[in-house]
């Protein structure tokens, strides 16, 4: 069975332009959280969506935004892009929402990104 | 909010040790806590996972550890190998919140 995929694996952006970033769980995976990750803050949790829905939010500006479809990918997107945002951004999928006894999350490779 | 916090930040052992990172969480209604591994440049890898219905599960050479009165897990390597050398992450799922927090992550070096 194929992994978390997510793309592009790397990008460089400037200041004040937006980016959208993708994510295709697992077969058969409904949610998809996203989190982003940098040396000094570790994981952080920025959202998570399930049947299209997003159910739950971390502490991130109105910048960062997402969706899902229907087939569960998912995208993010960022707007107005400030040096603060380059990070590794992943994603996660796991096959039901978390507080049931079928969570377990996997996560893709990444996206690198770096703003300037 | 809710919080994880893991100790120590860096651990060094010799191979053939054993390594222990310790994770304490705040919201006591947390009852699914994973342990991911993540070697350099590559993706969070599940390595174990422990519910709050059980004290301890084992795999092979890790093994987990979980005391919910104290709200506090632990990560148990045995026979560590130069291959564990990674950056290793617990985290913690409130039935509240729905949100898996993570801590700050722990570097292992195992020397040969």
């Amino acid at each position: 069975k194929a992994g978390v995929t997510q793309t592009p694996r790397y990008l460089i952006k400037t200041r004040g332009q937006q980016v959208t970033l993708s994510c295709s769980p697992i077969s058969g995976h409904r949610s998809v959280s996203w989190y982003q990750q940098t040396p000094g803050q570790g994981l952080q949790f920025l959202f998570e969506y399930f049947s299209e829905t997003q159910r739950n939010k971390g502490n991130f500006p109105g910048r960062f935004s997402g969706r899902q479809f229907s087939n569960s990918r998912s995208e993010m997107n960022v707007s107005t892009l400030e040096l603060g945002d380059s990070a590794l951004y992943l994603c996660a999928s796991s096959r039901s929402p978390g507080a049931t006894n079928l969570y377990e999350q996997y996560f893709g490779p990444g996206t690198r990104l770096t703003v300037t | 909010g809710e919080n994880v916090e893991q100790h120590p930040s860096t651990l060094s052992v010799q191979e053939g040790d054993s390594a222990v990172i310790k994770c304490t969480y705040s919201d006591s209604a947390s009852n699914y806590f994973p342990w991911y591994k993540q070697e350099l440049g590559k993706r969070p890898q599940l390595i174990i996972d422990i519910r709050s219905n059980v004290g301890e599960k084992k795999d092979q050479r890790i093994a987990v550890t979980l005391n919910k009165t104290a709200k506090h897990f632990s990560l148990h390597i045995t026979e560590t190998q130069p291959e564990d050398s990674a950056v290793y992450f617990c985290a913690a799922l409130s039935y509240n919140t729905d949100k898996l927090i993570f801590g700050t992550g722990t570097r292992l070096q195992v020397f040969p």
